[in-house]
């Protein structure tokens, strides 16, 4: 099992502020992938990041795959009340062995 | 057919109890996955099946046993389970590939009493 720390583990903000999440490892991943989770809910895939130094955007959220391929961020603009959720990223090394990271749970406040 | 099915929902079994968990998907994928999420914690990868074989066990004790009788359906049989192994049991589905964008079901709910 390949660890995938994310921060910060916690974050409470108001509706309308931007944030980032960060994704760090020290190995190297085939592709990262962002998902959110929401109580009582399996994960739901948001976006694959696959090329060094890859941005994707999906409407306020951007998610950065890093040019070494060992880490990724997501920011979101203008958050959302209903971007309220478990954000978790999962890396593949190798065919379909996915490990979740430590997960980034995130409070948006109205 | 984007879903993956799971029942049941929610399950409570005794420590002498035999049951099993189920999943189904019909995306046409070839690797399954059993995933297990305790409160508060991320989903923690049990096993995987690619093309029906068993192709990854991450050292799960062996009251838990998995089992996929054909490219679409997952099992993982319980039996004697422990108070500790109460948890959130995702199924997940995907193609084989280096990168898997997997597909997960609502989970199994199962507490152990």
């Amino acid at each position: 099992t390949q660890l995938l720390e994310q921060s910060p583990q916690f974050l409470s903000i108001q509706e309308g502020e931007n944030l980032t999440v960060y994704c760090n490892s020290s190995s190297v991943f085939s592709s990262l992938q962002w998902y959110r989770q929401e109580p009582g809910e399996g994960p739901v895939l948001l976006v694959t990041v696959v090329t060094g130094g890859e941005v994707k955007k999906l409407k306020r959220l951007t998610f950065q795959f890093g040019d070494a391929r060992k880490d990724s961020s997501l920011h979101i603009t203008a958050a959302q009340t209903g971007d309220t959720g478990l954000y978790l990223c999962a890396g593949n090394q190798g065919a379909n062995n996915l490990f979740f990271g430590t997960g980034t749970r995130l409070t948006v406040i109205p | 057919d984007t879903e993956v099915t799971q029942t049941p929902k929610h399950l409570v079994m005794g420590m002498t109890n035999k049951k099993s968990l189920k999943c189904e998907q019909h995306m046409g994928h070839r690797a399954m996955y059993w995933y297990k999420q305790k409160a508060k914690k991320p989903p923690e990868l049990m096993f995987v099946y690619s093309y029906e074989k068993l192709s990854i066990n991450e050292s799960v004790p062996s009251r838990f046993s998995p089992e996929c009788p054909n490219s679409s359906l997952l099992n993982l049989h319980l039996h004697a389970l422990q108070p500790e192994d109460s948890a959130l049991y995702l199924c997940a589905s995907s193609q084989v590939t280096l990168n898997t964008e997997a597909f997960f079901g609502q989970g199994t709910r199962l507490t152990v009493v």
